[in-house]
């Protein structure tokens, strides 16, 4: 069964940390992706990842940087974490159009941040 | 850009009753379109999906069908049960855009016993 896993479900911080939110995915995907998740406002893509070390912003990337050093692993990082970034953050990643797949999102189940 | 638009929710329906989820979408080039449920504590996950105009998704009783001439891919379902309770999303994803995919706002749906 294809998994994506993200390391925390729930995790509080203050306002001025550094927080680190890791996902790994079992399928061998090249494509990866950050979003945030936020009430009336549907899920907004941060960063995303085509390929080990390569990176390219999202829509909203501003206060957030991401590693990607391993195929299967996807970090987010938000060097000095602020009020305005507690919200659900989603990863997923993709099975390419052509490659056994129609461009279908796998997601891990979320992690919520409260930046206090 | 590509972008995606659905009717505001909350819906709330009671059981058995027909439930229409309005999606629009912008897109140049051929997008693949998808429909995303998200119940309550998980993540999301697809519910169904149409890769060419005129394909129709199916999937657990909810249907779909990419109209190109109305850029429209409404998510319908005959009869709900209080287990379809959740946030649908409608989605687009764009081969030429980096296979980054592209979320309306999303639909939470209640259904009453």
């Amino acid at each position: 069964d294809v998994k994506v896993t993200q390391s925390s479900r729930y995790l509080v911080k203050r306002t001025g940390e550094k927080v680190f939110l890791e996902c790994v995915q079992d399928m061998d995907h090249e494509n990866m992706f950050w979003y945030r998740q936020d009430p009336g406002l549907g899920l907004r893509l941060i960063y995303f990842s085509y390929d080990v070390k390569m990176k390219e912003k999202g829509d909203i990337p501003e206060g957030y940087s991401v590693s990607r050093e391993k195929k299967e692993r996807f970090s987010l990082i938000l060097e000095s974490a602020s009020t305005n970034q507690t919200s659900m953050y989603l990863c997923a990643s993709i099975t390419p159009v052509g490659r056994v797949g129609t461009g279908e999102l796998f997601f891990g189940e979320g992690s919520r941040l409260t930046v206090l | 850009g590509n972008s995606v638009t659905q009717m505001e929710g909350p819906v709330t329906l009671s059981e058995e009753a027909f439930l229409t989820i309005n999606c629009t979408y912008t897109a140049t080039g051929y997008p693949s379109l998808f429909w995303y449920v998200q119940y309550p504590g998980e993540g999301l996950q697809l519910l169904l999906k149409a890769t060419k105009a005129d394909d129709k998704g199916s999937n657990k009783g909810f249907e779909a069908t990419y109209r190109k001439e109305t850029t429209s891919f409404h998510l319908e379902k005959g009869s709900v049960q209080v287990s379809d309770s959740a946030v649908y999303f409608c989605a687009l994803s764009d081969l030429n855009g980096g296979f980054k995919t592209i979320f309306g706002a999303g639909t939470r749906l209640f259904v009453k016993a």
